[in-house]
């Protein structure tokens, strides 16, 4: 069935840096999410976006942090600069859009774990 | 705010075993309700779905789920448990307001013994 990639499945970064998450939606979706993990803990969701724009966004969704997909390209979530808290498995979804009350499942990828040392 | 609890951190069954998954959410107003599992490793996948109608929803491999509104509960069963039923299971809701956010339970991680 329909896949979505996460590029890469492991990352480990020290705090303060950089870091960029890649997603690779399903072809034909264009809603996408990000979702996140904390060990032990329930996934928690962290932003939506729709025809380049935040949809909506949660308290977890920090300044640090920002979406974007840049000519149909993936659909990534950067987090500049890293903190400790942010060590947790990131889980990309994508959906076809919403439209009405008409429901559209979400397809998940397999989470790229981040460790900040 | 709409919040999903999944009582059961655990459960074991032994496969051909029935087994229930419970989901309890609180919110006022209009929500779609769903389950979706995930195997080791590996990203969510959709079950089932409620939003109206008959309260009892077919899903894949034999799972259904019955939507309870005095209850505030929408608890996944299955009559026949298989081993590679071995997974764990989130309850989400959506609310009207904002459909497109889910929010999940806690999940729940079912063993089943061979």
């Amino acid at each position: 069935g329909p896949k979505v990639l996460q590029i890469p499945s492991h990352q480990i970064i020290d705090m303060g840096q950089m870091v960029t998450l890649n997603c690779d939606p399903v072809s034909n979706h264009l809603y996408f999410y990000w979702y996140k993990q904390i060990l032990g803990q329930q996934m928690e969701f962290l932003v939506n976006f729709y025809n380049g724009k935040v949809m909506e966004k949660s308290k977890l969704f920090k300044d640090q942090f920002s979406v974007e997909r840049p000519d149909g390209s993936y659909f990534t979530l950067k987090i500049q600069p890293t903190a400790l808290e942010d060590s947790a498995v990131y889980f990309c979804a994508s959906s076809l859009p919403w439209q009405g009350r008409k429901y559209e499942r979400l397809f998940f990828g397999h989470g790229t774990k981040l460790s900040v040392l | 705010t709409q919040t999903v609890s999944q009582s059961d951190a655990h459960v074991t069954v032994f496969e051909g075993d029935s087994v229930e998954l419970r989901c309890n959410y609180s919110y006022g107003g209009s929500i779609y309700l769903s389950w979706y599992i995930q195997h080791h490793g590996r990203g969510l996948q959709f079950l089932l779905k409620y939003y109206s109608g008959n309260p009892v929803v077919q899903g894949v491999n034999g799972f259904k789920a019955e939507f309870s509104k005095s209850d505030s509960s929408f608890h996944l069963r299955k009559a026949s448990v298989h081993w590679s039923d071995s997974a764990v299971y989130f309850c989400a809701v959506s609310a009207s307001s904002s459909f497109s956010k889910l929010v999940f339970g806690q999940g729940t991680s079912l063993s089943v013994v061979p």
